[in-house]
């Protein structure tokens, strides 16, 4: 089955700085790649998401690489803000049978803005 | 209401209990599923559901049972639960019935606590 490996586990940075979440993951078969972002006691929510056929995609601050040849994706925040501060789950989609597929998430990212 | 609920937010039970968690999304979806979120462990796909049809089924022990009686609902049975079942229960909708391919819509969840 697919494993998806999610780094670092925490990170802080000043606000105004740009943060970056790595992730890989491990069936070259994946065509799905979506970011989602937990706050405190709350739902996870989608923030972006890429699919196979392209390498990069971007919306305001959030910028999401993928690499199908090394098999990785990153998540990229500039001028991060507090209100970023959050935990973030990488995911990779793949074809699980009967028509269906099915997400592996990662372990997550805290990532702390620090005023 | 609107997007996905989910009921109780808080459940208290002893192993030889039988209760049920409730979902239930309001966005005209064609697939839902179930999620466990444990503390620094990934989120772990529980079961899935797309057009009230179970496709996915985990390996979760059977002490787990779902029931989806129609397109917008969603149950969990729960019976003679273990201590390492305590976790957050996330439920799920997705448009595409074909899975994890396009965005997922969490619920709140259910904060289960097995004594």
């Amino acid at each position: 089955g697919e494993n998806v490996e999610q780094h670092p586990s925490t990170l802080s940075v000043q606000e105004g700085d740009s943060a970056v979440i790595k992730c890989t993951y491990s069936d070259s078969a994946s065509n799905y790649f979506p970011w989602y972002k937990q706050e405190l006691g709350k739902r996870p929510q989608l923030i972006i998401d890429i699919r196979s056929n392209v390498g990069e995609k971007k919306d305001q601050r959030i910028a999401v690489t993928l690499n199908k040849t090394a098999k990785h994706f990153s998540l990229h925040i500039t001028e991060t803000q507090p209100e970023d501060s959050a935990v973030y789950f990488c995911a990779a989609s793949i074809y699980s049978g009967a028509g269906s597929y099915q997400l592996t998430f990662g372990k997550g990212t805290k990532l702390s803005v620090i005023p | 209401e609107t997007g996905v609920t989910q009921t109780p937010r808080h459940l208290v039970m002893g192993m030889t209990n039988k209760k049920s968690l409730k979902c239930e999304q309001h966005l005209g979806h064609n697939a839902m599923y179930w999620y466990k979120q444990s503390a620094k462990k990934p989120l772990e796909l529980m079961f899935v559901y797309s057009l009230e049809e179970r496709v996915e089924n985990n390996s979760v022990p059977s002490r787990f049972s779902p029931e989806c009686p129609n397109s917008s609902h969603l149950f969990l049975h729960l019976h003679t639960l273990q201590p390492e079942d305590s976790a957050l229960y996330l439920c799920a909708s997705s448009q595409d019935g074909a899975g994890g391919t396009d965005e997922q819509f969490f619920g709140p969840g259910t904060r289960l606590t097995v004594l």
